[in-house]
């Protein structure tokens, strides 16, 4: 089992440009949650998702940031028009059912320049 | 409130000592309190957690304690080691809502 997965570990954009996180869950988990971190703000919650649906997407910005989950096997995290304070490490975890002990991936750190 | 306050921000300990981190929650609906562990570069990782059923919850050097009455929970370790040394984060969570709340986090250092 190779955990959550998440990819690019790293990502550097210049203000204005758009960014997309993948997350791979873990195999057969059924929930899927997206976090950010940041020194300032530490582990905020953005959106969880429950087979696949939206559940829970109260901690997003609305404006620019969204987040899907097309099959189960891979959830995207977009952010559109990047800001300097969007950087952070954008943290992808999963649970095999909803209230299950939760597992984080290694976190993308996005850099915005 | 969903907020979950932690204490301290940071620590040092001396190897071989106890460390003790507190945290402390408002939202009575909140039953269920993982501790997570993390390193530099990495995601956190689960280290142990304890439902509002039960008051002390032990793995290894390891040990939480919560108390009800007071909203309050706490993680022991015993014979703190240098690899000890990271961030740890208590988080809450309440069946209804499934989405954790996180402490701000007390980094860790322990010392030869």
């Amino acid at each position: 089992n190779a955990g959550v997965i998440q990819t690019p570990r790293h990502k550097v954009t210049g203000k204005g440009q758009e960014a997309t996180l993948w997350c791979e869950p873990i195999s057969g988990h059924s929930a899927v949650f997206w976090y950010r971190q940041t020194i300032v703000q530490g582990l905020e919650f953005l959106t969880y998702f429950r087979n696949q649906a939206p559940i829970d997407d109260s901690g997003m910005p609305k404006e620019r940031f969204s987040a899907q989950m097309p099959n189960q096997s891979h959830s995207t995290l977009k952010i559109q028009s990047t800001q300097p304070q969007d950087s952070a490490v954008y943290l992808c975890a999963s649970s095999l059912f909803l209230n299950t002990e939760v597992f984080f991936g290694k976190g993308t750190r996005l850099t915005v320049v | 409130q969903q907020q979950v306050r932690q204490s301290p921000q940071s620590l040092t300990v001396w190897e071989g000592g106890t460390t003790v981190l507190t945290c402390s929650y408002e939202d009575s609906t909140f039953n269920y309190f993982p501790w997570y562990q993390q390193f530099p570069g990495e995601g956190p990782a689960l280290l142990i957690s304890i439902l509002s059923v039960s008051d002390k919850k032990e793995d290894g050097r390891f040990t939480t304690f919560f108390n009800k009455r007071e909203k309050k929970l706490s993680l022991h370790i015993i014979d703190s080691q240098p690899g000890d040394s990271a961030t740890y984060f208590c988080a809450a969570r309440a069946s209804s809502f499934s989405k954790l709340v996180f402490g701000q986090g007390t980094s860790l250092s322990v010392v030869p």
